[in-house]
């Protein structure tokens, strides 16, 4: 069974741009999460998707949004990108929805110039 | 609020030493999921373990053991015999009924072992 993949797995964005990530789940996983992770902040909760429902939010700013498609797809957009948004932004998709093991995508690392 | 301390930063060993990371956590909850995952230089997180709060059993599985012990909001991981390919990031993780698949994670302890 594949993993779940991300693309792209490297970006370098000027400040002020904006960025779509995207994820594709482990198949038959309908619950798709984000997380952001940076040496200062660690991994933190961005959103979670199931069957294209936002289901929780973190405590980040409107500039993060994500959507789910109906095949459980998920992408995540950044727009008026800060040069604090540089991180490993971290997918991971689960079977089920509620405190589930979830299993995480390789990540895209987003370095913001 | 919920919150998870990996008190230990970085921990070094030599290969087949033992090694213990510490987990402490705070959830107001009575019904809540404790997790840790391995982060290996690739990035990856690498799920190990998912517990919920009314099991109290250690599990052990090959060289890993857990130990959760809910007096003392503690959820320690204990590596027996450590090799190389143990060297990564370990992430202690909580997550409480209702709240979906969020988790809230520890800061992390590196592990390095070294042969």
């Amino acid at each position: 069974k594949a993993g779940v993949t991300q693309t792209p797995r490297y970006l370098i964005k000027t400040r002020g741009q904006q960025v779509t990530l995207s994820c594709s789940p482990i198949s038959g996983h309908r619950s798709v999460s984000w997380y952001q992770q940076t040496p200062g902040q660690g991994l933190q909760f961005l959103f979670e998707y199931f069957s294209e429902t936002q289901r929780n939010k973190g405590n980040f700013p409107g500039r993060f949004s994500g959507r789910q498609f109906s095949n459980s797809r998920s992408e995540m957009n950044v727009s008026t990108l800060e040069l604090g948004d540089s991180a490993l932004y971290l997918c991971a998709s689960s079977l089920k929805q509620d405190s589930y093991e979830q299993y995480f995508g390789p990540g895209t690392r987003l370095t913001v110039t | 609020a919920q919150k998870v301390t990996q008190a230990q930063t970085e921990i070094s060993v030599v290969e087949k030493e033992d090694v213990t990371l510490d987990c402490v956590y705070e959830t107001r909850d009575t019904t809540y999921y404790l997790f840790w995952y391995k982060q290996p230089p690739s990035g990856e997180l690498v799920f190990l373990i998912r517990r919920n709060s009314f099991d109290e059993q250690n599990e052990i599985s090959g060289r890993y053991s857990w130990n959760f012990q809910k007096s003392t909001s503690s959820f320690n991981f204990t590596i027996t015999a450590s090799q190389v390919v143990d060297s990564a990031v370990y992430f202690c993780a909580l997550s409480e009924v209702g709240y979906g698949n969020k988790l809230v994670f520890g800061a992390g302890t590196i592990l390095r072992v070294k042969s």
